[in-house]
């Protein structure tokens, strides 16, 4: 099946460093997602992404909507503790599926 | 408001055991969808609904039943269980209209012995 290639699959960061992360895909999108999933707990959305070429940002989370149509990236900036976790993206293929891809787990060394 | 509720949490069932995976939103969503997670491979789509009476297979429906008789709840049925269908289930629901943005419950872990 589809999925989205999403970029790197693990990092491993100090305490106010900057995060970069990405995804491909082969298939255009209309709609570009990032959701953050805590430990025992589902995906739960951070940005959401509707036109291309969009540069959107939610605190210190910024997130671009690739002009192709088929990629984007999240940056968090200065990270904290509370950022650790699995970073999803997901392509929004016509009113609600969703296709993800693989994840980032990101670890935070204090 | 409850937002999306999964319950079970946790299950472990036998090979061939039935199980009906339950799923309730407090939303007035009109679409509804069950995910599953496996490591390494995000979020695959089993079915969806984008309203009461009507259903449609995802990326991975095989082994999988929905029905959908209130906009409430959306039931994910496993008839005969097979330890491939061991994973972590999500069900999500989003208003309708396009680019809404889905809500996650947080999950039932099922294992299959």
């Amino acid at each position: 099946g589809q999925q989205l290639n999403q970029s790197p699959q693990s990092m491993f960061i100090q305490e106010g460093e900057d995060v970069s992360m990405n995804c491909t895909s082969s298939s255009i999108f209309n709609t570009w997602l990032w959701y953050k999933q805590d430990p025992g707990e589902g995906p739960v959305l951070l940005i959401a992404l509707y036109k291309a070429g969009e540069l959107t940002s939610n605190g210190r989370l910024t997130a671009q909507f690739g002009i192709t149509r088929k990629d984007s990236f999240l940056n968090i900036s200065a990270s904290i503790p509370s950022d650790v976790g699995i970073y999803f993206c997901a392509g929004l293929q016509g009113a609600q599926k969703l296709v993800f891809g693989q994840g980032t787990r990101l670890t935070i060394n204090p | 408001n409850a937002g999306v509720t999964q319950t079970p949490k946790f299950q472990v069932l036998k090979t061939g055991q039935s199980m009906t995976l339950q799923c309730a939103q407090d939303m007035n969503h009109e679409y509804m969808s069950w995910y599953r997670q496996d490591p390494g491979m995000g979020l695959r789509l089993i079915h969806y609904s984008v309203g009461a009476g009507i259903t449609d297979q995802g990326e991975v429906p095989n082994g999988y039943n929905v029905s959908r008789s209130t906009t409430e709840d959306f039931p994910l049925r496993l008839l005969s269980a097979a330890p491939s269908q061991t994973s972590v289930y999500f069900c999500a629901s989003t208003m309708a209209g396009s680019n809404q943005p889905q809500h996650f419950g947080d999950g039932t872990r099922l294992s299959i012995l």
